[in-house]
């Protein structure tokens, strides 16, 4: 049974319009992580959150915001796609790292396309 | 945030055991190694991970320089279902800055 759901699979939107990304968890994880990846790259991390807490990696662009209103769900909102943001979109959770370093779960991503 | 540093690519045989090497001089005490894999068009998945001591499981192990600048990532029976882009990860453990940030992965071609 599939514990981290990435919806939808796929995604068309057009340039410029907001499109929200969504991920749901049964795994009751602290942990929750937005990664971007690009054709042929590495994952690269966006943001992820501690419970509540935010934690936005540096050179994440202000286009891309996140809400988690609680520890199964958890969404990534891109304001004003442009061609660039094309990509596929992984959603992660794991428990506290420092708690018992453990494993990270990764959802199928949310292959994102802009026209 | 520390770094790894993994070849582009690699090949080996089927039924061979392959080692994957992955350097991070740059670790701090409180960074595990983890090692996940991508199969095309899937997320990543776990493989293995450790902090000092080299580490076993069903999939694979993982052998830890003494020093931890280095890791290598062991699968003892290479299959074709073992074609992968293979990643070498450091988890910070530290309070509020707990994460996984990917370097640029090793892919691993099987032959038959």
């Amino acid at each position: 049974d599939a514990m981290v759901i990435q919806n939808p699979r796929y995604q068309v939107t057009q340039f410029g319009k907001p499109v929200t990304l969504s991920c749901s968890q049964t795994l009751n994880h602290n942990v929750m992580y937005w990664y971007q990846q690009k054709s042929s790259q590495a994952p690269k991390l966006l943001f992820h959150y501690y419970d509540k807490d935010f934690n936005n990696e540096a050179d994440t662009p202000d286009n891309f915001q996140s809400r988690r209103p609680n520890t199964s769900f958890c969404f990534l909102d891109i304001r004003s796609p442009g061609l660039g943001d094309a990509a596929m979109y992984l959603c992660a959770t794991s428990r506290a790292f420092r708690r018992s370093n453990t494993e990270a779960f990764f959802g199928q991503g949310t292959r994102l396309t802009v026209v | 945030d520390a770094k790894t540093t993994q070849p582009n690519s690699m090949e080996s045989n089927e039924e061979e055991p392959v080692h994957l090497p992955c350097n991070h001089s740059t670790i701090s005490g409180t960074d595990y190694i983890h090692w996940y894999r991508q199969l095309p068009s899937q997320g990543p998945e776990y493989v293995i991970h450790g902090l000092t001591s080299n580490v076993n499981n069903r999939m694979a192990s993982l052998a830890i320089a003494e020093d931890r600048k280095s890791s290598t990532l062991i699968l003892h029976r290479a299959t074709l279902r073992d074609a992968a882009v293979y990643y070498c990860i450091l988890g910070s453990s530290d309070f509020g800055n707990e994460k996984l940030t990917f370097g640029t992965g090793t892919r691993l071609t099987i032959i038959p």
